[in-house]
This record gives C-alpha cells, structure tokens and sequence, in this order.
C-alpha cells in the first residue's frame, strides 16, 4: 500500500513570493492535515481538510490557505513568504477526522531567503 | 488548552541499555495518544495509539503504557538503529476539532 506522498521534495523560494506545495494521502483516507515543522520546534497544526471541505485551522495567518480536491488530494499554498516561513512543511492523511491516528508524508523542506 | 511535556529532551543510552520516554499530558477527555518515531528531516512514522489507562501495545524493542496523566515509551535493549525523535501526540475527546496537539519530542541516541 502506497504512503503518504508529497511534492515538490526540497524548494528555495525569496521572501516576497508565492509557493504551493502538494500532498496525495493513502488510498482510501479522506482526511488530510498540514503541519509545520521549523526547525528545533514542534509540529505546528495549520489546516484540516476532510470530504473537501477545511474543518479546522490553527493559528496562522490568512496567507496560509488550501484546498482538498475530488480525489482527497491536497494542495497549500503560502503567499508573501517570510523568513521564518522556512520549515519542513508535513502532509498527514487519516481514515477520518474522528479518532484515528495520522499518516505522515516525507515533508517538503521549504527555505525562504 | 491541551498540553503535552515530553521529557527528557534527550536521551543518550549504550546498546542494550533499557530506558523509558515519558509523556505527560493535560487533556479534556483523551480520545488517543499516539506515539511516533521521527528521522532527521523525515516524516513521523506512526507506532501506536492508545485509548484507555491500563492500556499497552508492543512493537519489537518498544512498548507503550498509558495513564490518566502520562504515558511511557519504554525500550528494551536499544540498537543503534532505534536512534530517532519520538514523538507523542494527544487527541481530545470533545470540541469536534479531533486535531492532535504534539509534544516537542525526544532525542534519542544510542551508542554501539
């Protein structure tokens, strides 16, 4: 059974611009979550998204926004990156939203300048 | 606000020498914890979930006990290759949010 898989692998983007990274969760999950992991700090919770729909979103500015698309796949996308945007961005699928644990993609290192 | 303390930060054992990981936990109803092992600049590989005090789940050298405030990772004669962060996550029961709130982790090295 495939994973969790993400893309792109590694990005280096300047302040200022626009990325979009992307997520496919294992076949049958409907729920994808997005974390960000900087560096020396804990996984920080962004955005749940389940049947197509964002159920949850933590603490984070506007420009950190998403979708989930038919498929359950999942895209996000960050605008006017900041230096401290620089983190290992993780991808998490589940069976679904209630009580199950989470499944986690290799990352995408994403490093501003 | 659902809390998660990990301890120690680090933890440097010789081969074969067993120790324990501890999680403690604030939470407004549990729902599960999970454990996770995490490799530099990897993903969080998912171990175990528990759900109820008393409960315990094994996988090779590692085994995961639950309380009503902690739980306990415990490794039996590590190897090298058991060398990762391991991470604990706890899931609230109510709110309808279901979101994980994760602790900082646990560095684990083990020495040959």
């Amino acid at each position: 059974e495939a994973g969790v898989t993400q893309s792109p692998t590694h990005l280096i983007k300047t302040r200022g611009q626009q990325v979009t990274l992307r997520c496919s969760p294992i076949s049958g999950h409907t729920s994808v979550y997005w974390y960000q992991q900087a560096l020396g700090l804990g996984l920080q919770f962004l955005l749940w998204y389940d049947e197509g729909e964002e159920r949850n979103r933590g603490n984070f500015p506007p420009r950190f926004s998403g979708r989930q698309f038919p498929n359950y796949s999942s895209e996000l996308n960050v605008n006017a990156l900041e230096l401290e945007d620089s983190a290992l961005y993780l991808c998490a699928s589940s069976s679904s939203g209630q009580g199950h644990e989470q499944y986690f993609g290799p990352g995408t290192r994403l490093t501003v300048t | 606000e659902d809390q998660v303390t990990q301890s120690p930060e680090a933890l440097r054992l010789q081969e074969g020498e067993s120790s324990s990981l501890n999680c403690s936990y604030t939470v407004s109803g549990l729902r599960g914890l999970f454990w996770y092992r995490q490799d530099p600049g990897k993903g969080p590989e998912f171990l175990f979930t528990l759900y109820s005090a008393g409960e315990e789940k094994e996988k090779e050298r590692l085994k995961a006990t639950l309380t009503k405030k902690e739980s306990f990772l415990h490794i039996t004669a590590p190897k090298p290759e058991d060398s990762a962060t391991y991470l604990c996550a706890v899931q609230p029961a109510s709110g309808g949010s279901y979101i994980p709130t994760f602790g900082r982790g646990t560095s684990l090295i083990v020495h040959p």
